[in-house]
C-alpha cells in the first residue's frame, strides 16, 4: 500500500458526460501529480499541484481540469468525454516539488471507460 | 532532459538473474537514474535510484558506469511475481522532476516457469 488513495477504482460513463476523479496523497506529501495511461502507452504526465497551487502542466486537454484543496486532496475533472479518454488515470504524490531524486508514490489508479 | 532507451520486452526463466539496460546518452551532470516497476492495472512502484557506480537494496542492484550514459537494473533470481513493466527514468531536481520525466513504455519482463 503506497498510502495514496484514489477513488473510484472503476468508472463507466457515456460520451459527452463529465466525471471527477479523486486523490488523497500520502500524509505529509505536498505535491500531487496526475497521469494518464492508455492501452499500451506509457504514463503521460497531465498536471501537478504543490501545496494548493498549480506547479506544472503537461499534455492535459482543455476539457480536463484539476485542483488541490486545502487538505491537499486533489480532484481531476474530465468533461465532454470521448471514447479516446478511456484510460487508467493515476495520481502520485511526493513530499517535495517533484525532484526526481526523491520517491514518488502512486495510487492504484482509476480505470475510466467511456462508452 | 535526457531521453532514455530500453528494450521493449524481455523473457527470463524463474531463478535466473535478469539485467535490464537503459541507455541515456545525453544525461546531465545533475541527473539521477531511477527505476520503477509496474504490475498490470497498478501504479508504478519505486525500485531503486542511483547517481553513479553501484547501488544495492533488498530487491535490486543498479549498475552505473563511469560515463553514466547507460545503467543496468539487475534483479537476482527472478520469480513469477517479478513479471511486470520496468521503467528507467532520468532527471534531476533543479529543472523540474516527475512532471517532465517521460515514463515511456518501459521494458515488459515476462518470467517463465
Amino acid at each position: 500500500d503506497s498510502g495514496v488513495t484514489q477513488t473510484p477504482k472503476h468508472l463507466i460513463t457515456a460520451t459527452g458526460q463529465r466525471v471527477t476523479l479523486r486523490c488523497s496523497p500520502r500524509s505529509g506529501d505536498l505535491s500531487v501529480y496526475w497521469y494518464q495511461q492508455s492501452l499500451d502507452q506509457g504514463l503521460q504526465f497531465l498536471i501537478q499541484y504543490y501545496n494548493g497551487e498549480e506547479r506544472a502542466k503537461g499534455n492535459i486537454l482543455e476539457r480536463f481540469s484539476a485542483q488541490q484543496f486545502p487538505d491537499l486532496h486533489s480532484e481531476l475533472n474530465l468533461s465532454s468525454l470521448e471514447l479516446g479518454d478511456s484510460a487508467l488515470y493515476f495520481c502520485a504524490s511526493s513530499v517535495g516539488q517533484g525532484e526526481v531524486n526523491t520517491e514518488a508514490f502512486f495510487g492504484q489508479g482509476t480505470r475510466l471507460t467511456v462508452v | 532532459l535526457a531521453k532514455t532507451t530500453q528494450p521493449i520486452s524481455m523473457d527470463s526463466y524463474e531463478g535466473q538473474e535478469v539485467n535490464i539496460t537503459c541507455s541515456h546518452n545525453n544525461i546531465a551532470t545533475n541527473d539521477y537514474i531511477t527505476w520503477y516497476q509496474q504490475f498490470p492495472s497498478q501504479g508504478p512502484r519505486f525500485i531503486i535510484q542511483g547517481y553513479k557506480t553501484k547501488v544495492t537494496n533488498e530487491v535490486a542492484s543498479l549498475f552505473i558506469p563511469a560515463d553514466r550514459k547507460s545503467s543496468t537494473l539487475s534483479l537476482p533470481r527472478v520469480s513469477l511475481s517479478d513479471t511486470a513493466v520496468y521503467y528507467c527514468l532520468v532527471g534531476d531536481g533543479s529543472s523540474g522532476g516527475y512532471q517532465k520525466v517521460t515514463f515511456g513504455t518501459g521494458t515488459k519482463l515476462q518470467v517463465i516457469p
